[in-house]
């Protein structure tokens, strides 16, 4: 299988403690990105990378949150002192970035997620 | 900044029926907009997008949408839905075609036999 995958795909967690997720996007996607679901909501930006450099981040990214992507390939999301509220799916997608295919849409294909649970 | 809407938080629909899906944009100027499907257990799946042209669009397992800019909507719709549609569905909205997605909140789709 060639698609985005996601590991591992469920953590259960104790307040506190450090967590780390890791994605292997598409071998030839410079683009990757990282959102979360909670229940009952559609999937919110965290950040995303254009290879190995991180472009955006969004203000749901604390700084308890850090991710990397130090090769341009795999990503990891770490999430220091969990808090419950931390809870929630976490989604990675990967595309071609722009300037690769023009001007058409670079779809983004998503793994199946993380699901991360804090007691 | 952008939004997206979905008014339809549920909806049951008896299989074979008509399927409407509600969707509403905030956006400054036409953005590029997607309707994705949710299964448990599944990661996010593409049904169709729209860019510009053709207003209504057409996409996979016999889902289209229609783009109408003067309501700011994208509805997506499907004539006889079938049991396996069950599912989330998400509209989301972009600023540029690499950008990354906002979404709407989601419609849980039930499909009663």
């Amino acid at each position: 299988d060639t698609g985005v995958s996601q590991n591992p795909r469920h953590k259960i967690t104790k307040r506190g403690q450090n967590v780390t997720f890791r994605c292997d996007p598409i071998s030839e996607h410079n683009r990757l990105y990282w959102y979360r679901q909670t229940l009952g909501q559609g999937p919110e930006f965290l950040t995303y990378f254009q290879n190995e450099a991180q472009l955006e981040k969004s203000r749901l990214l604390s700084d308890r949150f850090s991710a990397e992507r130090p090769k341009g390939s795999f990503s990891t999301l770490e999430i220091q002192r969990t808090e419950q509220g931390d809870s929630a799916m976490y989604l990675c997608a990967s595309s071609l970035g722009q300037g690769l295919a023009g001007g058409s849409y670079n779809e983004q294909f998503f793994g199946p997620g993380t699901r991360l649970t804090v007691l | 900044a952008q939004s997206v809407t979905q008014p339809d938080i549920h909806i049951t629909v008896s299989e074979g029926a008509s399927l409407e899906l509600r969707c509403n944009y905030s956006y400054g100027a036409t953005p590029y907009l997607f309707w994705y499907v949710q299964s448990p257990g599944q990661g996010l799946q593409l049904l169709l997008k729209y860019f510009s042209g053709d207003t209504l669009v057409q996409g996979i397992k016999g889902f289209e949408a229609e783009f109408k800019r003067s309501q700011s909507s994208f509805n997506l719709r499907k004539p006889s839905v079938h049991w396996s549609d069950a599912a989330e569905y998400f509209c989301a909205v972009a600023p540029g075609t690499a950008s990354k997605l906002t979404f709407g909140t989601g419609t849980r789709l039930q499909v009663t036999l």
